[in-house]
C-alpha cells in the first residue's frame, strides 16, 4: 500500500525553526519527486517546494526562499523539510506528495495526512 | 496567490449534475499544461480525482468527469451524492519566471443540499 507519514509540525516562536520529516513506504522512493504542499487556516493548498528523484534539483515558491530547505535521504525512505526563520504566516497543515516518476507527469498522487506548523508567541 | 481561478462553492441536489470551472491563463493552462483535479477535506490527506486533464485513477467513479480547453478548464459531477461535500482543487504547471511552477487552483466547497 502506498504510505507518506509527515511528522515534526508543532508550535514555534516566530523567527524559529522547525524540521519536519515524509516517510515513504510501498513505491520504490529514489524514483519518484517528492514535494510538499500546504494549507493554512481557512485557505486553500500551496505548492511549497520540491526536489527531483536524485535531490538534484529542487524548486521553492518565493515566500519560502531563502529560509526552507527541501532535502531527501533515500536510503530511509524519508523527506525533509527544514523551516527556518519561521512567519506567523506559515502556519499552515504541511502535506507531502509524491510526484510522477517522470518530469511529464506533473500530477500529485498520493498524499499525506498532513502535520500542523503553529507558529505563535 | 493562486494563479488558478475557481468559484468559491458550488451546490446541488442530490443526483444533480454540478461543474467547477478552473480559469487560467496563457502561462499555465493555455500553455498547454495538464490540468488535474484533487479532493479535499480539511484534516485528511487530499485525493487525486483526475490527471492529465481527463483521465481517473483507477477507484475513481465515473461520475467524476473534467475537460479543458483554451485557457480553462472544469471538472462535472453528476449523480451528486452526499459523499462528494468537499473542497476541490484544480492544479497546473506554470511557465511564468516568478511565483511557483506547480500551481493550484483556489479551491471550491461542494456542498450537497
Amino acid at each position: 500500500e502506498l504510505q507518506l507519514l509527515e511528522s515534526g509540525g508543532g508550535l514555534v516562536q516566530p523567527g524559529g525553526s522547525l524540521r519536519l520529516s515524509c516517510t515513504a513506504s510501498g513505491f520504490p522512493f529514489s524514483s519518484y519527486g517528492m514535494a510538499w504542499v500546504r494549507q493554512a487556516p481557512g485557505k486553500g493548498l500551496e505548492f511549497v517546494s520540491i526536489i527531483t528523484n536524485t535531490g538534484g534539483t529542487t524548486y521553492y515558491t518565493d515566500s519560502v526562499k531563502g529560509r526552507f530547505t527541501i532535502s531527501r535521504d533515500n536510503s530511509k525512505n524519508t523527506l525533509f523539510l527544514q523551516m527556518n526563520s519561521l512567519r506567523a504566516e506559515d502556519s499552515a497543515v504541511y502535506y507531502c506528495a509524491r510526484r510522477g516518476r517522470t518530469k511529464a507527469e506533473k500530477w500529485f498522487d498520493p498524499w499525506g495526512q498532513g502535520t500542523l506548523v503553529t507558529v505563535s508567541s | 496567490q493562486s494563479v488558478l481561478t475557481q468559484p468559491p462553492s458550488v451546490s446541488g441536489a442530490p443526483g444533480q449534475r454540478v461543474t467547477i470551472s478552473c480559469a487560467g491563463s496563457s502561462s499555465n493552462i493555455g500553455a498547454g499544461y495538464d490540468v488535474h483535479w484533487y479532493r479535499h477535506l480539511p484534516g485528511t490527506a487530499p485525493k487525486l480525482l483526475i490527471y492529465r486533464n481527463i483521465n481517473r485513477p483507477s477507484g475513481v467513479p465515473d461520475r467524476f468527469s473534467a475537460s479543458k480547453s483554451g485557457t480553462s478548464a472544469a471538472l462535472a459531477i453528476t449523480g451528486l451524492q452526499a459523499e462528494d461535500e468537499a473542497d476541490y482543487y484544480c492544479q497546473s504547471y506554470d511557465s511564468s519566471l516568478s511565483g511557483s511552477p506547480y500551481v493550484f487552483g483556489t479551491g471550491t466547497k461542494v456542498t450537497v443540499l
